[in-house]
């Protein structure tokens, strides 16, 4: 479909396993956020690319989050060193462009688990 | 970007409207709402957005107070797949990387 593709859809791995998170955004959509959604709760932003530029990461919680876009298109959130507070669903959502009030597109997310 | 406040839960009858409401007491003259909804198990989904004339799309009509202190989001005829959480966000248009900033949201359930 023309949507915002994640993937995996599910994760499961053990407590200080590394894992990786990826984004297809919709085909020509300049912006892309991250965001993090715990059990019950609104989604809560990570980090912003404009294009490859990371231009926000504000909202990653610690040095143990990376993400990357490095041709402005599909983008990767890493996970360090997993700690049992880093489940939650994480969320994509991409617009096309940056300075209007086009809005922003979720995928359905990837359902992080750390046993 | 200015805060929302929303009822946590409200009930709504199939085929009948519904009405949502939202308070942004504080909005600035810049910011625009925006309503979102999450479905179970789904991402948020884009319902309609406004600054402070009303809007309509085929999925729904924002109204917005002439003070735009608060908004109200209107699902003409719930039907069972719009048992959702209904989020109202505000937010500045025009500024480079303006993440979306999510309350509590209002969880709502349409009933046969």
């Amino acid at each position: 479909g023309a949507g915002v593709s994640q993937s995996p859809r599910y994760k499961v791995a053990k407590r200080g396993q590394d894992v990786a998170l990826r984004c297809d955004p919709i085909s020509g959509h300049v912006s892309l956020f991250w965001y993090q959604q715990a059990l019950g709760q609104g989604p809560e932003f990570l980090t912003y690319f404009q294009n490859e530029a990371q231009l926000d990461k504000s909202g990653l919680p610690s040095d143990r989050f990376f993400a990357e876009r490095p041709e402005g298109s599909v983008s990767t959130l890493k996970i360090q060193r997993t700690q049992q507070e880093d489940s939650a669903v994480y969320l994509c959502a991409s617009s096309l462009e940056d300075w209007s009030n086009q809005p922003q597109h979720f995928g359905d997310g990837t359902r992080l688990s750390i046993l | 970007d200015a805060k929302t406040t929303q009822p946590p839960s409200m009930d709504c009858a199939e085929g009948r409207a519904a009405n949502l409401p939202c308070n942004h007491s504080t909005i600035s003259g810049n910011e625009y709402v925006y309503w979102y909804r999450q479905i179970h198990s789904q991402g948020p989904q884009y319902i309609i957005h406004g600054l402070k004339n009303n809007e309509t799309n085929e999925m729904a009509s924002l109204i917005i107070t002439e003070d735009r202190k608060s908004s109200t989001l209107i699902l003409p005829h719930a039907t069972l797949r719009d048992t959702a959480v209904y989020y109202c966000i505000v937010r500045v248009a025009g500024a480079a990387g303006n993440k979306l900033t999510f309350g509590g949201g209002t969880r709502v359930l349409v009933k046969p």
